[in-house]
């Protein structure tokens, strides 16, 4: 079956402007989190969905990121007017249930952001 | 707060060769650990997952331990092969209502023809 997807696949903006990052997960997955992987750091927890339950923004660096889960399946992730320490690599990954053992996530290919 | 440590940051060898690859953590409460693998410019592969009550996976040339009470895992490689090259990533789950995962900076992996 299909994997996780992520649009675009690389982005280049201007800083001080908006952009979009989309993430369509595993279908039939209720769990969708985001990461960051910055150059030289580890990858970081920003977001996270789990069906229709509030979600857990604790990650999220600054104001400026948000993120919305329409209809229990697509993402999008918002940054408003980017700085260039917000280039990086931003990761999906979905997965079809919490607080299981067997509670394995799947990764999408992520979107490689530059901020000039 | 889980810390999760790889060290070597980069390590080579030559094809053939047998390794194993370490990570350590600091929360021994360990939900489960996950093996990734990361090509250059890509996402990431999940390898294998080991639940807390387990104490290791197989999956063809890939083994991984989990040892709560060190604070280890390690990912043994048999045989390995220049497509083996990869940066590989642990990532451990805490606790029960946790659900983010702590990733390690990874370990570079170079195998030479």
């Amino acid at each position: 079956g299909a994997g996780v997807s992520q649009s675009p696949s690389n982005k280049v903006t201007e800083k001080g402007k908006d952009v979009e990052l989309r993430c369509d997960p595993i279908s039939g997955h209720t769990a969708l989190y985001w990461y960051r992987q910055s150059l030289g750091q580890g990858l970081e927890f920003l977001i996270y969905f789990q069906g229709n339950s509030a979600p857990d923004k604790s990650g999220l660096p600054s104001d400026r990121f948000s993120a919305e889960r329409t209809g229990g399946s697509v993402s999008t992730l918002t940054i408003q007017r980017t700085q260039q320490e917000d280039s990086a690599v931003y990761l999906c990954a979905s997965s079809a249930q919490t607080g299981s053992y067997i509670d394995e996530q799947y990764f999408g290919p992520g979107t490689r952001l530059t901020v000039t | 707060k889980q810390e999760v440590t790889q060290i070597p940051a980069a390590l080579s060898v030559p094809e053939g060769e047998n390794l194993v690859l370490n990570c350590s953590f600091t929360d021994s409460a360990i939900y489960n650990l996950q093996w990734f693998r990361q090509d250059p410019g890509k996402g990431l592969t999940s390898l294998l997952l080991i639940q807390s009550s387990q104490r290791e996976q197989t999956s063809g040339r890939l083994n991984a331990s989990l040892d709560k009470s060190s604070g280890r895992s390690t990912l043994y490689i048999a045989a390995s092969q220049p497509g083996d090259s990869a940066t590989y990533l642990c990532a451990g789950k805490s606790g029960a209502g946790s659900y983010q995962l702590t990733f390690g900076k990874g370990t570079k992996l170079s195998v030479i023809p």
